[in-house]
């Protein structure tokens, strides 16, 4: 069962905020919602997490509705080196991860 | 961060021979690590997820004694693929928990690709 919704493909102006949407209604209490991106061929590279509150670390910015039912993963000033699939994941803290499809995020020059 | 490696990061073997592919945790202990495959244009899929000292859990449709996991130590599991065949050409990745602190954070190694043919 998906846990996660997210759009297929987005893009993105060089320097420009990258904004990536998921959907995620039915998370539980104790899940926390994950986002790691992959860049072509390696391996997923985490970003940020949060339960409820919204959150901030030198890479990206996440901001989760108050009914959790949603989250943004804000890149600020998006860069070539941006261009990955992200992943938004929902679990509880010591669960494996399960991958969605993911977001396809492309910034252009 | 932590540094999760992979070895080899490829490789290429003939059909019906076993090709094993090791998972180290360089700078931290991990009780937990994990094994998935990711074909061209597909997302990660889990395959299984090993523990130290115990046998590994594997996902429904995984055949267990296809891809033999052994988790012998606190830095190293190794994914063995036996009698591979072409359509077990992908890219595998490990990933771990550190045994230590709030492991809210799943250190993911770079992959190793395989290629049967």
């Amino acid at each position: 069962d998906a846990k996660t919704t997210q759009p297929p493909s987005m893009d993105c102006a060089e320097g420009r905020a990258a904004n990536l949407p998921c959907n995620h209604s039915t998370i539980s209490g104790n899940e926390y919602v994950y986002w790691y991106r992959q860049i072509h061929s390696q391996g997923p590279q985490y970003i940020i997490h949060g339960l409820k509150n919204n959150e901030t670390n030198e890479m990206a910015s996440l901001i989760i509705t108050e009914d959790r039912k949603s989250s943004t993963l804000i890149l600020p000033h998006a860069t070539l080196r941006d261009t990955a699939v992200y992943y938004c994941i929902v679990r509880p803290h010591n669960n494996d991860m399960r991958f969605g499809a993911g977001t396809r995020l492309t910034v252009k020059p | 961060g932590a540094v999760v490696s992979q070895h080899p990061s490829w490789v290429i073997c003939k059909s019906g021979t076993s090709v094993k592919i090791e998972c180290r945790s360089l700078d931290f202990q991990a009780t937990t690590m994990f094994w998935y495959r990711q074909f061209p244009k597909q997302s990660l899929m889990l395959m299984a997820t090993s523990n130290e000292g115990s046998k590994a859990t594997y996902e429904q449709g995984v055949e267990k004694d296809k891809f033999l996991i052994n988790h012998a130590s606190l830095t190293l599991s190794t994914l063995t693929v036996t009698s591979a065949h072409p359509e077990d050409s992908s890219f595998y990745i490990c990933s771990a928990i550190p045994a230590y602190g709030t492991a809210y954070e799943q250190y993911f190694g770079p992959g190793t690709r395989l290629t049967v043919t």
